[in-house]
Parts: C-alpha cells; sequence; structure tokens
C-alpha cells in the first residue's frame, strides 16, 4: 500500500493565480483531513471529510476549498493565491480504528511558496 | 475555544538524561495523539490515548493522559541521539471525527 500520497512536492504561485493540490489514500479510509502547517508552529485544521459527499470546514478555511467525490480522493483548492498562504500542506486519512482510534496517517507533504 | 500548549517549546538534553514534555489542553477531552516530525518530513503517529489514565510506551518513550488534570505527559527514558525531532501532541475536538487541534511543538535536541 502507498498510504497517503500527495502531489506537488513543491510548487511556487504567483499572486492570485490558483492551484489544486491533490491527495490520495488506498487504504479505503472514510475520514480525509487537510492540515497546514506554518514555519516552527504546529498543524492547523483546515478542511475535513468525513465519507464520499460530506466535507466541512476547520479552523482556517477562508481562501480554500475542497471536494470529496470519492472515497480515495481530497483535492484542496486554493483560488487567488495569497502570500498568507504560504506554507507546507498535509493531507491525512483514518478510519474509526481500534476503539475508536481515529488515527490519523500523513502524508509527505506539498510545499507551497506564494510571491 | 480549545487551547493545547506545550512545554518547554525547545529542549537541548544530553544523552542518557531523562526528560519529560508537558502537554496541557483547555477544554474536556478523552483522545489525545502524540506525533514526531523529523526536519522537512512527514508526521509519524507514536501514541494514541483513549481514556484517563492510559499509558502507553514504546522503546524509551512513554506517554500518559489525564483527563481530569488535562495533562498529556511524554517521558524520555535515557535519551539517544536518535530521538532528536519535534513533538507534538493533538487534541481531538468532537470526539468521533477525528478533528484535531495541535500544540506548537517541542524540539528535541539530544547531544552525544
Amino acid at each position: 500500500n502507498a498510504g497517503v500520497t500527495q502531489t506537488p512536492k513543491f510548487r511556487i504561485l504567483k499572486i492570485g493565480q490558483s492551484m489544486t493540490l491533490q491527495c490520495t489514500q488506498d487504504m479505503n479510509h472514510n475520514y480525509m483531513y487537510w492540515y497546514r502547517q506554518d514555519p516552527g508552529m504546529g498543524l492547523k485544521l483546515i478542511y475535513y471529510s468525513v465519507g464520499a459527499g460530506i466535507t466541512d470546514k476547520g479552523e482556517v478555511p477562508n481562501g480554500y476549498n475542497v471536494s470529496r467525490s470519492t472515497t480515495e480522493d481530497f483535492p484542496l483548492r486554493l483560488e487567488l493565491a495569497a502570500p498568507s498562504q504560504t506554507s507546507v500542506y498535509f493531507c491525512a486519512s483514518s478510519d474509526s480504528g481500534t476503539g475508536g482510534s481515529y488515527e490519523q496517517y500523513f502524508g509527505p507533504g506539498t510545499r507551497l511558496t506564494v510571491t | 475555544e480549545l487551547k493545547v500548549e506545550q512545554n518547554p517549546l525547545f529542549l537541548s538534553m544530553q544523552e542518557g538524561k531523562n526528560y519529560t514534555i508537558y502537554c496541557n489542553y483547555s477544554t474536556t477531552s478523552d483522545r489525545l495523539y502524540w506525533y514526531r516530525q523529523d526536519p522537512g518530513k512527514s508526521l509519524e503517529s507514536l501514541f494514541v490515548l483513549l481514556s484517563n489514565g492510559a499509558v502507553k510506551q514504546e522503546g524509551r518513550l512513554m506517554a500518559s493522559l489525564d483527563t481530569k488534570a488535562r495533562l498529556s505527559t511524554l517521558h524520555i527514558t535515557a535519551a539517544v541521539h536518535d530521538l532528536s525531532a519535534t513533538y507534538f501532541c493533538a487534541v481531538d475536538l468532537s470526539g468521533n471525527t477525528g478533528k484535531l487541534i495541535f500544540g506548537q511543538g517541542t524540539t528535541l535536541q539530544v547531544k552525544p
């Protein structure tokens, strides 16, 4: 199993451009998450999904959109990129797990710079 | 608003020494996670603590949870250089969807 995969690994955007960060998991997990990590900080939840067709906002959703049409894929869309969106983006997935653990498995991350 | 605070934020220690990282959180939750992150890498799950009094150990690391005190600890025994990394605790906000609030992280540097 590949686990959670993310593309691209790195990207530089100009202010105002748009892009989609891809996330795919092959563990048949119902739950998927997008986080951002700013330098020297912990992760902040952007959006999450509890199953195909169901998404909801996390702590910092402004400037982002998501969709979940399949169990495997959970793309994150940035519209009108701003320098404040320069960050490392992590996708994660989980299921309810043993005893309801909801243990999350993280992808390798996408490092995004907006200039 | 749920806040998760770790201390210390930076810890430099000698090999062979013991130390504890503390994770305090501000509202009721009985589900807490510890992760490790190496520089430039992703997060690796270390421990999942699901109830008051839970204790888990893996090698030189031991984690515990006191939900009444809203406190988790990560204890390092006889540190070795390979444990150098940043450690995050995270608390489940929702109880059944895995919406996590992360602490700021504790960067551990173990010197030979």
